[in-house]
């Protein structure tokens, strides 16, 4: 079946410092999101993305966030001076044409920002 | 703002009983309600969803069923079984399509042999 896969699984770095999250989205996809997980928070909603451009984002994704297609396979989500408060699991999804809401998601990777 | 609100944080159940996850709404303006499941260390599953326009969807144990009315949705899982123990998220999608889904804080369910 299908998945969306994520690395890395999990990234430790400093505060201040550029990280940068990979995600291959399932191959026939076509709308991509990043949302993001505190421990023992909600789910939320960073910032999604078509057509080679961003459709949506949340107040959360500021300027030191961004997103990148590069190679029509990857996507790409990064901070650019990592802080404390972005230690979280970060989750990819993508979803076809078809919208019922049904996002897949992958497996997430775990920052820790020391 | 919590648009989704899932009030539970967890719930335990013996198995081969049912459990009940229950979720509330603010926002009259979602057509999509879903639920996924998360395992630790996995992302969220899809598992079932429903459209405003109805009032229950079932697939095999599961049921969810809309209460327009009371802003209110819940997933029925009958019967329970140890391996449904996983955090339950609600969702909701906003009637403008490709906007993102607003997920709910979680229900932790502990199904006990």
């Amino acid at each position: 079946e299908p998945e969306v896969t994520q690395t890395p699984s999990h990234q430790v770095t400093q505060m201040g410092q550029e990280v940068i999250l990979r995600c291959v989205p399932i191959s026939n996809h076509l709308y991509f999101y990043w949302y993001r997980q505190i421990l023992g928070q909600k789910v939320e909603f960073l910032v999604s993305f078509y057509n080679n451009e961003i459709s949506e984002k949340s107040e959360i994704f500021d300027d030191q966030f961004s997103v990148e297609r590069p190679d029509g396979s990857n996507f790409t989500l990064k901070i650019r001076s990592t802080k404390l408060e972005d230690s979280a699991m970060y989750f990819c999804a993508s979803r076809d044409r078809e919208n019922t809401g049904e996002l897949f998601f992958g497996e997430g990777s775990r920052l820790t920002v020391l | 703002d919590q648009q989704v609100k899932q009030n539970s944080p967890s719930l335990s159940v013996q198995e081969g009983r049912i459990s009940i996850l229950n979720c509330d709404y603010t926002n009259s303006m979602f057509d999509y309600f879903l639920w996924y499941k998360k395992y630790p260390a996995e992302g969220p599953t899809f598992l079932i969803s429903i459209s405003s326009i109805k009032d229950k969807n079932e697939d095999g144990r599961f049921t969810v069923f809309l209460n327009k009315s009371a802003k209110h949705l819940s997933l029925h899982i009958v019967p329970s079984q140890p391996g449904d123990s996983a955090v339950y998220f609600c969702a909701a999608r906003p009637y403008s399509g490709n906007t993102p889904l607003v997920f709910g804080k979680g229900t932790r369910l502990s199904v006990i042999a």
